[in-house]
């Protein structure tokens, strides 16, 4: 089965500065999708930005970039010039092909971002 | 183009009842996914819906069960609540069965007292 940790629980940064959230995952497929997603206080659980795991290219959406190093199973985001509404919880999500057709997302249990002004 | 919703957004039920919860997709999306967050956690995947038919299954019992219709909307049914299954259940559509993005819906927030 595959895993995906989260090991920072909680983060925080400086209004216009950098951050970068951690993410491992475990797998034995070679074929397999990752994910960040973001979901504020309101819940509404947000996509971030995409990386497809046969791209050796680190995605990019604005100001949040991806570090997808496949070797090391390692995932990290990213966010520059960070903005009080990048304030919420960050997921780091996995999802390959789970059986009759289906692709499932695996989740981390989380880290919760704070942008202090 | 209209967004995935869902509802409601708030239910309380006691233990043993039944409960359905309802998801439009977004607008050309023929998947849809289920998931349930409990308080503290990340989703977990409860079941996926393609043409009208259950094609993938997470670690959740029978009694969770669900429909998709012809429109591509869905309904997520949970029969003798358990005191756990309080948490966030958000659905998510995609535009293809197969590795194509998910967006989630806001969630319907059930407790079960």
């Amino acid at each position: 089965a595959q895993t995906v940790t989260q090991s920072q629980p909680e983060m925080s940064v400086q209004e216009a500065e950098t951050v970068t959230l951690s993410c491992t995952y475990d797998t034995s497929e070679n074929n397999y999708y990752l994910f960040w997603y973001k979901q504020p206080p309101s819940r509404q659980m947000i996509l971030v930005i995409r990386q497809e795991a046969y791209k050796q290219q680190n995605a990019t959406e604005n100001r949040f970039s991806v570090n997808f190093q496949k070797a090391a199973k390692s995932f990290s985001l990213k966010i520059s010039d960070s903005q009080l509404g990048d304030t919420a919880m960050y997921f780091c999500a996995f999802m390959s092909y789970s059986g009759a057709g289906s692709y499932q997302l695996t989740f981390g249990k989380g880290t919760k971002l704070s942008v202090i002004p | 183009e209209t967004g995935v919703t869902q509802s409601p957004t708030h239910l309380i039920k006691t233990r043993g009842q039944q409960v359905t919860l309802r998801c439009s997709s977004q607008s050309g999306h023929n998947t849809v996914s289920w998931y349930q967050q409990a308080l503290g956690q990340g989703p977990q995947f409860i079941f996926q819906y393609y043409r009208e038919e259950e094609n993938g299954r997470g670690n959740f019992p029978p009694r969770f069960s669900g429909l998709q219709f012809p429109n591509y909307s869905s309904e997520l049914n949970v029969n003798a609540l358990e005191l756990d299954d309080s948490a966030l259940y958000l659905c998510a559509s995609s535009l293809v069965r197969g590795e194509g993005t998910q967006y989630f819906g806001p969630g319907t927030r059930l407790l079960v007292l």
